[in-house]
């Protein structure tokens, strides 16, 4: 099986500007989470979606919003960037989300704001 | 926030020799996964420990989980200069199956040849 993909792997963006990155799952999995890593806060935990929905979020703004689609790829999007929301993305899925299940990851997406 | 802390941060160790990480958390947990991650590049799943296991083994990987002082250990056998990574640990805490991992910040492993 594939593992789970995302594009773009790097993107340079300016401060104000909006940015959209995609996560594909891999086949079968129906969770997709999305993790921000900065080297102050380490790995932080955004939003994870299932079936659609979004099933949970973590303690992020809402300039940062996703959405997942009925393939199960998913897209998370950060609006009036900030040069704090420089980080590396990161996209895990797993098959049903619970909690027996383990979190794959992709590559990541690195983002500079400048 | 982070729950997991991961001890040391860095670890510097001669090839061959084992490699012993530690994580404690903070809260009630229903696993407990560790991961490798190369150079800030994506994470790899190395193996996961539920709440109800004491030790799993996995190759040259050896993890132990102690619920009652809330924490994990990561031992690597016969390290080998491939295994120079950060290693996280994470917890996936007791939230109806749907929460985030929680990760620590890491510990900075380096095998010199």
């Amino acid at each position: 099986k594939a593992g789970v993909t995302q594009t773009p792997r790097y993107l340079i963006k300016t401060r104000g500007q909006q940015v959209t990155l995609s996560c594909s799952p891999i086949s079968g999995h129906r969770s997709v989470s999305w993790y921000q890593q900065t080297p102050g806060q380490g790995l932080q935990f955004l939003f994870e979606y299932f079936s659609e929905t979004q099933r949970n979020k973590g303690n992020f703004p809402g300039r940062f919003s996703g959405r997942q689609f009925s393939n199960s790829r998913s897209e998370m999007n950060v609006s009036t960037l900030e040069l704090g929301d420089s980080a590396l993305y990161l996209c895990a899925s797993r098959p049903t989300g619970y909690y027996t299940d383990t979190q794959y990851f992709g590559p990541g997406t690195r983002l500079t704001v400048l | 926030s982070q729950q997991g802390e991961e001890d040391p941060q860095a670890l510097s160790i001669q090839e061959g020799e084992n490699a012993t990480m530690n994580c404690s958390y903070k809260t009630s947990i229903n696993n407990l996964q560790w991961y490798r991650q190369n150079s800030g590049r994506g994470l790899v799943h190395l193996i996961l420990i539920r709440s109800n296991e004491r030790e799993k083994h996995s190759g040259r990987l050896r993890v132990t989980l102690d619920t009652s002082k809330k924490s994990s250990s990561l031992l690597i056998t016969a390290s080998r200069a491939a295994d120079t990574a950060s290693y996280f640990c994470a917890t996936d805490g007791r939230g109806g199956g749907a929460d985030g991992l929680t990760f620590g910040k890491g510990t900075h492993l380096i095998i010199q040849p």
